[in-house]
């Protein structure tokens, strides 16, 4: 089926370990975008990419790194973790931006830092 | 800091009944977008208003918009035991020329329907 594909479900790691979040959308989007969730707080923009070849940071870019690898790879990676950085990651693609469209998400990487 | 926030923030009510969350927000924006979170998924997307718009309807779902007041609502008529969820309201803020497309998420309203 067609959407956003997110890898792995589930991790743990230990402080001060570096991870890569893997994501691929396949509906051809423009557009993609990492969030985190955390309870109580909604979602948080960490970076998004307009477009090929383009990435900049969001609200909460600090510990993180992104990778626009080609149109349909959006990779988040993680130098350094902390326990901070527990959370529900989400990536998400949309068509263009600035006309409207909804976002695609995929179905989150729980990571746990301990 | 947020710029949608929702309200109320948990719902619980019975199979038929309707449910409605309201979700207000700081500056001028593009459009405000509705989505559904069910427990341990993605976010789903429901329905999206542009500013220039001040009601949508989809099968169920009905969103209102009030620029002047920075406010929109989701009703849900109906309910039913499957439409138990988070429920988030997103804007597309216009902050500037760059800034189309970047959405702010509130922290949500969970709705539980009960049989």
């Amino acid at each position: 089926n067609a959407g956003v594909t997110q890898t792995p479900k589930f991790q743990v790691l230990k402080t001060g370990q570096s991870m890569t979040l893997q994501c691929a959308q396949d509906m051809n989007h423009n557009s993609m975008y990492w969030y985190r969730q955390d309870p109580g707080m909604g979602l948080r923009l960490i970076y998004y990419s307009a477009s090929e070849g383009t990435t900049d940071k969001g609200e909460v870019p600090n510990g993180y790194n992104v990778s626009r690898l080609n149109k349909r790879e959006f990779s988040l990676r993680l130098e350094s973790a902390a326990p901070s950085q527990t959370s529900v990651y989400f990536c998400a693609s949309s068509e263009v931006r600035g006309q409207g469209h909804g976002y695609t998400f995929g179905s989150g990487t729980r990571l746990t830092v301990v | 800091s947020q710029q949608g926030e929702e309200d109320p923030q948990a719902l619980s009510i019975q199979e038929g009944e309707n449910a409605t969350m309201n979700c207000s927000y700081k500056t001028s924006i593009n459009n405000l977008q509705w989505y559904r979170q069910n427990s341990g998924r993605g976010l789903v997307h429901l329905i999206l208003i542009r500013s220039n718009e001040r009601e949508k309807h989809s099968g169920r779902l009905r969103v209102t918009l009030d620029t002047s007041k920075k406010s929109s609502s989701l009703l849900i008529t109906a309910s039913r035991a499957a439409d138990t969820a988070s429920y988030f309201c997103a804007t597309d803020a216009i902050v500037a020329a760059d800034s189309w497309g970047k959405l702010q998420f509130g922290a949500g309203t969970q709705v539980v329907v009960t049989p």
